[in-house]
């Protein structure tokens, strides 16, 4: 079976601490997003990668960080610089930047 | 920046009724998506419609665009409760509006 896995689905932390999000894809896509959605929100951008070693900040990438060392693999890092990171952080891929994403589950971030 | 911004923000009707969204976006673009999102999961893509595309179908769902307007609008047609979700457009610039929050009441 193709798609994406985020692992876990509900992550819980202590304020100051860094954790780090998982995201792997088997579908062979060359771009990979982190998107962050709040309670009744849309979808922000977070960081996006189109290709292996590469990576672009979206709309706000500050407090977070991420690396693609393959192709399959797109973690997020929620540094302790991020003011309000409790979240819903959702991760997808797609083939080709503009065509359809595909979404993983999402992992539900709390931090206290 | 948000690209796409969809209307109205809430929306219930019953069961059986069409359901209609619309989304605004600022740029211009090569197509647009729309998405679907059951609570508390990720986005399920519905349908991509193209900027030389003024309309596409799919099963219960018809999506028009209007580039001289910028906007597009999602008709869900023969509504049912299971179709309760929210619904969000996104451009090819991978941004997404808030999205619309339909009810579909029994």
């Amino acid at each position: 079976d193709g798609g994406i896995t985020q692992s876990p689905k509900y992550l819980f932390r202590k304020e100051g601490q860094n954790v780090t999000l998982s995201c792997e894809q088997n579908l062979n896509h060359d771009a990979m997003y982190w998107y962050r959605q709040d309670p009744g929100q849309g979808l922000r951008l977070i960081y996006y990668s189109q290709i292996v070693n590469d990576f672009q900040k979206g709309d706000i990438a500050e407090g977070y960080s991420v690396s693609r060392e393959k192709k399959e693999s797109f973690p997020l890092t929620v540094t302790s610089a991020q003011k309000n990171p409790t979240a819903f952080y959702l991760c997808a891929s797609t083939t080709y930047q503009g065509y359809e994403q595909y979404f993983g589950p999402g992992t539900r971030l709390t931090v206290t | 920046s948000q690209q796409g911004e969809e209307d109205p923000q809430a929306l219930s009707i019953q069961e059986g009724e069409n359901a209609t969204m619309n989304c605004s976006y600022k740029t211009s673009i090569n197509n647009l998506q729309w998405y679907r999102q059951n609570s508390g999961r990720g986005l399920v893509h519905l349908i991509l419609i193209r900027s030389n595309e003024r309309e596409k179908h799919s099963g219960r769902l018809r999506v028009t665009l209007d580039t001289s307007k910028k906007s597009s609008s999602l008709l869900i047609t023969a509504s049912r409760a299971a179709d309760t979700a929210s619904y969000f457009c996104a451009s090819n610039d991978m941004r997404f509006g808030a999205g619309t929050r339909l009810t579909v009441k029994p």
